[in-house]
């Protein structure tokens, strides 16, 4: 692991709370990209996002998530009004490039953070 | 939609024997990943194969990739118990800022 850092990496949040996930990429990488895990799944990608901007998040779900990567400070995935089904590992990660197919753009994945909704 | 099917999604092999894990995309992409995941731990990069017929290996795991068929391998030889893990394959997106993965396959190396 080259240095995502996530945090928290365990969060408990009751129903209708907001859940904050904060990521700081790789030092230098300028691609941020959060994916999500539930039980027994594979990752699912959720947004991607360049420095103060949004670049694709085909994969958020319309209501109650947003994220932001602002000129300074950590990356941070918002969840609104959390329900059950909102529990899952969120993994964020870092590239110093777009394009996952450019040679030596390693993308580099944080350790996650799992979130429960009790 | 883009889909990365995975078989088996378990398998429980015991120490020293030879197994094979399918990875099996819908995409006309020529790239593949295999990532390890231990549990409640990160995503640990195993292969990067870049193009049809690519092979690589790395200790007692071996990945190929056949594009044509839309396939790739992960062949693990004479497993011990270090491999138990849950083994991802992904595959690019069209736009190449996402990868689409598998739904994983869990191993346990039983001694």
């Amino acid at each position: 692991n080259a240095g995502v850092m996530q945090n928290p990496r365990h969060l408990v949040r009751r129903r209708g709370q907001e859940a904050r996930l904060r990521c700081s990429p790789v030092k230098g990488h300028s691609h941020v990209y959060w994916y999500r895990q539930l039980p027994e799944e594979g990752l699912k990608f959720m947004v991607y996002l360049q420095k103060e901007n949004i670049i694709d998040e085909s994969g958020m779900p319309k209501e109650r998530f947003s994220a932001e990567f602002p000129k300074e400070g950590p990356s941070i995935l918002r969840i609104q009004q959390v329900v059950r089904g909102d529990s899952a590992a969120y993994f964020c990660a870092s590239s110093w490039a777009l394009g996952t197919y450019l040679p030596g753009n390693t993308i580099y994945f944080g350790e996650g953070s799992w979130l429960t909704v009790v | 939609e883009l889909k990365v099917e995975q078989n088996p999604l378990f398998l429980s092999m015991q120490e020293g024997k030879n197994y094979t894990i399918y990875c099996n995309y819908s995409t006309t992409s020529d790239r593949l990943y295999w990532y390890r995941q231990d549990p409640g731990k990160s995503l640990e990069s195993l292969f990067v194969l870049l193009s049809n017929g690519a092979v690589k290996q790395e200790g007692r795991l071996m990945a190929s990739l056949d594009t044509k068929a839309r396939l790739s391998t992960l062949h693990i030889t004479a497993a011990v118990h270090d491999l138990s893990a849950t083994y991802f394959c992904a595959v690019d997106g069209y736009t190449g800022n996402q990868f689409y993965f598998g739904t994983g396959t869990s191993l346990t190396v039983i001694p």
